[in-house]
């Protein structure tokens, strides 16, 4: 079974908005938190990362929320734009990337 | 740079036969990994390697083959394909240290018949 569960499998949004993708994990092992991003016909792209001695780590209109008391993360983008239409993926690993366990993915569609 | 470049494309098999998927990386990255991508699955780990001569079983090896002969190419070879390995498959580096990116290439596309 997928160690690190996400949610909702997609999501439309309109321009300007706010995306939420969550995530939840079990190994309480895994202490990096890395979030993909993923176009069509294209391989997965780092997109932010968080380790779990911080609550929140943002970049740009790209944040981390982490919860390490639930397992969860989120990740939010604010002012969503047809730009940022794509997969996304949240991922789970300890200090190695040959353990890193990823979720089953969120299609993100932006309407303009 | 051209960074991690998979070939082909696309390919299509017929059940039993084999075929290798190419991965090389311009980067000099010891770490390279092969991932299968499924539909509600994300992407699972095949196999890895840590550097040249050394290889490694990810999540889900069983059916898949690999080598690494130089820090460059990373190939993975499906001896006797099977329908259940019709997927995605992205070849992934990356760089020194704990939790380095890692940067993918642009998949390869196979389906078994």
């Amino acid at each position: 079974q997928q160690q690190v569960k996400q949610s909702p499998q997609s999501l439309i949004v309109q321009k300007g908005g706010i995306s939420i993708i969550n995530c939840a994990y079990e190994n309480t092992a895994f202490d990096y938190f890395p979030w993909y991003q993923q176009f069509p016909g294209k391989g997965p792209a780092l997109l932010i990362a968080i380790r779990p001695d911080v609550s929140e780590k943002k970049e740009g209109r790209f944040t981390i929320s982490f919860n390490k008391s639930a397992k969860q993360f989120s990740l939010h983008i604010m002012d969503s734009q047809p730009g940022d239409s794509a997969t996304y993926f949240c991922a789970a690993s300890t200090l190695n990337n040959n353990d890193m366990r990823f979720g089953a993915g969120t299609r993100l569609t932006v309407k303009p | 740079n051209a960074g991690v470049t998979q070939t082909p494309k696309f390919q299509v098999l017929k059940t039993g036969q084999s075929m290798t998927l190419q991965c090389a990386q311009d980067m000099n990255h010891e770490y390279m990994s092969w991932y299968r991508q499924d539909p509600g699955m994300g992407l699972r780990l095949i196999h890895y390697s840590v550097g040249a001569g050394i290889t490694d079983q990810g999540e889900v090896p069983n059916g898949y083959n690999v080598s690494r002969s130089t820090t460059e190419d990373f190939p993975l070879r499906l001896l006797s394909a099977a329908p259940s390995q019709t997927s995605v498959y992205f070849c992934a580096s990356s760089g020194p240290g704990t939790n380095s990116p890692l940067h993918f290439g642009n998949g390869t596309r196979l389906t078994v018949t």
